[in-house]
């Protein structure tokens, strides 16, 4: 089993829709959760951490559950420009080093 | 306030040769990361830098080594390259490892290609 589980997707989507993107994670010792953001051939930029209680920033929502080790980020009223792969990323604190673990992405393209 | 910078920035090798990546972080950090990306695939954690010292490994060969200068820039070097290796190699930085709360960073990645 994967350390941290997405669906690949893509996800296609008209302008303006919901969409909503699933993460699961192995580790119940993980210590902190993070969506990250990133365009074709360019590097994972942080889009938002993700807390028990459930952060928003605009039209960005993201969700931890740690009982079912579950992430998501619910993203309202989609543009063009949210085309992109999202990472699911868990951060885990071993050794005196922590190290984040990514998942595959989940592709989302925005549609006129 | 300059961000993480990686060198070169496309690199193309032959199988057997060695390479060496460089990487710079954010100012005011002293913790440097290297990850690996492979096509359709989410960075793979190779190992963490701090205090000149690696703190924590991933999986990776021993092929794959690196190094922390004072000044908190970092080198990666893979020996004996072979075509698996072929990949973006991704640098983070963040300050101080070992806390849940830190946040890393990325350069734009050096694209190696091994023919």
């Amino acid at each position: 089993r994967k350390e941290v589980e997405q669906d690949p997707g893509p996800f296609n989507v008209p302008e303006g829709a919901t969409v909503a993107f699933n993460c699961t994670y192995s580790n119940s010792a993980s210590q902190s959760f993070f969506w990250y953001r990133q365009d074709c051939r360019k590097e994972p930029k942080l889009l938002m951490s993700v807390y028990s209680s459930g952060n928003e920033d605009g039209r960005f929502t993201a969700q931890l559950n740690r009982a079912s080790q579950y992430i998501s980020l619910l993203i309202r009223d989609s543009k063009l420009s949210d085309s992109a792969t999202y990472l699911c990323v868990v951060n885990g604190i071993t050794g005196g080093g922590n190290k984040l673990t990514f998942g595959t992405g989940t592709q989302l393209k925005v549609e006129l | 306030d300059a961000g993480v910078t990686q060198s070169p920035t496309h690199l193309i090798k032959t199988r057997g040769q060695q390479v060496t990546l460089r990487c710079s972080p954010k100012s005011g950090h002293d913790t440097v990361s290297w990850y690996q990306q492979a096509l359709g695939q989410g960075p793979q954690f190779i190992f963490q830098y701090y205090e000149e010292e690696e703190r924590q490994r991933g999986n990776f060969p021993d092929r794959f080594s690196g190094h922390q200068f004072p000044n908190y820039s970092s080198e990666l070097n893979v020996n004996a390259l072979l075509l698996g290796d072929s990949a973006l190699y991704l640098c983070a930085s963040s300050l101080g490892p070992g806390t849940s709360t830190d946040t890393q960073y990325f350069g734009p990645g050096t694209r190696l290609t091994v023919l």
